[in-house]
């Protein structure tokens, strides 16, 4: 398995109340994402970053922030939490000019957030 | 009209018999297709991956790939109730552009 770890695995929080989702990899990849995953919805990328202090908006990315201040870990800030928030957040990461050269992307076990 | 079309099932078949499982895209700039497999409650994995056409064999899965009709597949021999989950396609046009997913089809295998 990838060396992955998203932390808190679960979090039950308030509208209004600044959350953030942490990711950390021990595989030295350069990219790393987050996606957020909804039924009817499927995966959705939120924000990637492709190095450290470089990121860029996905699909998604309204309502949310990120920061990777170092290699190995990538922050996903909800600065207001809002109930259209709740969600499964997964965290991947990739190599594209190294050890996966074709891109494809290694992901975490899942975050899931529930804002009330 | 999204990008990557998958059919969201649920798809229920019994075991042994062979899944087939698609998805059409419409940007003919893609060129790598993946199928991603989740386990309720799980992150996706990494099952097949091809790059352009044709077709790619492991086991009992089959992966398919037909760029002029703009159409992949996955097909699963001999299904067994440790294949239920969700089937993820996914595609993408270099190595460090984002992977695009289609929504998921849920399979249930029943013994």
């Amino acid at each position: 398995d990838a060396g992955i770890t998203q932390s808190p695995r679960h979090k039950v929080t308030e509208t209004g109340t600044p959350v953030t989702l942490r990711c950390h990899q021990t595989e030295n990849h350069r990219y790393m994402y987050w996606y957020r995953q909804d039924p009817g919805h499927g995966l959705r990328l939120i924000h990637y970053s492709y190095g450290v202090k470089d990121t860029d908006k996905g699909e998604v990315s309204d309502g949310y922030s990120v920061s990777r201040s170092k290699t190995e870990d990538f922050l996903l800030t909800l600065e207001s939490a809002t109930s259209s928030q709740t969600s499964v957040y997964f965290c991947a990461i990739s190599d594209p000019s190294g050890q996966s050269p074709t891109g494809e992307l290694f992901f975490g076990e899942g975050s899931r957030l529930t804002v009330l | 009209q999204k990008e990557v079309e998958q059919d969201p099932g649920p798809l229920s078949v019994p075991e042994g018999a062979i899944v087939s499982l698609n998805c059409t895209y419409s940007n003919s700039a893609f060129q790598y297709f993946m199928w991603y497999r989740q386990y309720s409650r799980k992150g996706p994995e990494l099952l097949m991956y091809t790059y352009s056409s044709g077709n790619k064999e492991d086991g009992r899965f089959t992966a398919q790939v037909d760029k002029s009709s703009k159409y992949i597949s996955l097909f699963i021999r001999d299904s067994q109730p440790s294949d239920s989950a969700t089937y993820l396609c996914a595609m993408l046009m270099s190595g460090n552009t984002p992977l695009v997913f289609g929504k998921g089809t849920r399979l249930s295998v029943i013994a």
